[in-house]
């Protein structure tokens, strides 16, 4: 089974740029994609980004996701941050027999 | 556009077996894995599995031995079954689907089920 560590907490000021990352322990992040959710208080979680960058419709071009092969991780920046960006947002990821979310990392915009 | 709804008791006693269901409705039945996923007080979310309309099923290696996941189509509904439960099964359950593709995201999540597994 693997592992999807992302930092605990980051924050940031309204209008900057913000990277959150999510580290796969094992198997290679390059051949499985990567989805990225975003959760406020009292809600369920929603997609902004899946197969590694792809964003939903609806989703503001503001997110963006990537993948670097040479730290097996992907990651999530959000640019102009906003106050309404204020959540928690988890990565999640898959291989053959399981599917596996990150711990989540709890944005605060300040 | 689906949309799913959670529904069962929300105090389990230790050792006895939790039972959820989740209503489908909107979206063709056929056409997605139709998924359990629990979120921990702590905030951490667990995949505990899916089944597809066929009736095949694809469990967390880590809860295998415990969990049942069935579907009736007739009904537009589809079953949880933990079983053997302890208070570290406390969490909020979410039904939610994706499609069966490479890459393809949860896109519809129910709204949760706070269970609490206590004597």
């Amino acid at each position: 089974n693997f592992m999807l560590t992302q930092p605990h907490s980051v924050s940031e000021s309204p209008g900057r740029t913000v990277t959150i990352s999510c580290t796969r322990s094992s198997g290679s992040t390059a051949s499985n994609f990567v989805q990225w959710y975003q959760q406020r208080p009292g809600s369920s979680p929603t997609t902004v980004i899946y197969k590694d960058n792809q964003r939903p419709s609806g989703v503001p071009d503001r997110f963006s996701g990537s993948i670097d092969s040479s730290s097996n991780s992907a990651s999530l920046t959000i640019s102009g941050l906003e106050t309404e960006d204020e959540a928690d947002y988890y990565c999640q990821s898959s291989d053959t027999y399981n599917v596996v979310f990150g711990g989540g990392t709890k944005l605060t915009v300040l | 556009q689906v949309q799913l709804q959670e529904s069962g008791p929300g105090l389990v006693k230790p050792s006895e077996t939790l039972s959820l269901t989740c209503t489908v409705s909107g979206g063709s039945i056929n056409n997605y894995y139709w998924t359990w996923i629990r979120q921990f007080p702590g905030k951490g979310l667990e995949w505990i599995g899916y089944v597809y309309y066929s009736g095949s099923t694809n469990y967390n290696p880590s809860l295998k031995s415990r969990v049942t996941i069935s579907i009736d189509t007739s009904k537009r509904q589809f079953s949880l079954k933990l079983s053997s439960v302890t208070a570290a099964d406390t969490a909020v359950y979410y039904c939610a689907s994706r499609i069966p593709v490479a890459g393809s995201a949860f896109d519809y999540w129910g709204q949760g089920a706070l269970v609490t597994v206590s004597s």
